[in-house]
């Protein structure tokens, strides 16, 4: 499976910042997904994270809110904007793995966690 | 009534025991279907997936597809107290979007 990073690994952000997430991988992957883990609860999915596109949005999440740039297929951010203390979280980045996301197995980087004060 | 549902524990079963999890899912349209295990402080790592009825088995861990009855087990055998995490169960219909359940409590008891 490829090599997710996540930077930062922790952050403790003042309410009403903005923070971006960098994501990277040491392959170049077709799919390339974000997730939100709040506390004492089951991941989301936020985004798709789409190469040369939009990234698309699930329900509940929009682009204001959370603005995703995937420049190349082994990079991508997500910017959490505006932040209160509701957006504390762990955000997760994901790749699918397999030869252009042909396993359908879905890996994790480490996760960024975001506390806001 | 939620997408993925799993008992929230905590389960707790004595070291060399069968530890057995259980999730159901709500769309018959579900393609995949995926164990994985949480750590605390850790990200989720996938341990098993399984795409068709029946059961696979990998090392001490049994995934168990009834597409059916829309359950999904897993069994770990001769449990560890390094087994002891959260375990999630997810499913989908599209590759990398997940569904997950609210996982499962393991605890093992040395």
């Amino acid at each position: 499976s490829a090599v997710i990073s996540q930077k930062p690994s922790r952050d403790i952000c003042q309410r009403g910042t903005s923070l971006t997430i960098q994501c990277q991988v040491d392959s170049q992957v077709t799919m390339m997904f974000w997730y939100r883990q709040q506390p004492g609860q089951s991941l989301t999915l936020i985004a798709t994270a789409n190469q040369g596109s939009e990234a698309t949005y699930e329900s509940g999440f929009v682009i204001d809110k959370f603005p995703i740039s995937r420049p190349n297929l082994t990079f991508s951010t997500l910017t959490v904007s505006n932040m209160s203390p509701e957006d504390s979280s762990i955000y997760l980045c994901s790749v699918v793995g397999g030869l252009a996301g042909s396993s359908g197995e879905l890996f994790f980087g480490e996760g960024s966690r975001l506390t806001v004060l | 009534q939620k997408e993925v549902e799993q008992n929230s524990g905590p389960l707790s079963v004595p070291e060399g025991a069968i530890a057995s999890l259980n999730c159901t899912y709500s769309d018959r349209g579900s393609q995949s279907f995926f164990w994985y295990r949480q750590y605390s402080g850790k990200s989720p790592e996938l341990i098993m997936s399984i795409y068709s009825n029946g059961d696979k088995e990998d090392g001490r861990f049994t995934a168990q597809l009834n597409k059916a009855s829309q359950y999904v087990s897993l069994l770990i055998r001769d449990s560890q107290p390094s087994d002891s995490a959260t375990y999630l169960c997810a499913v989908n219909r599209v590759a990398g979007k997940l569904i997950f359940g609210q996982g499962t409590e393991l605890s093992v008891k040395p």
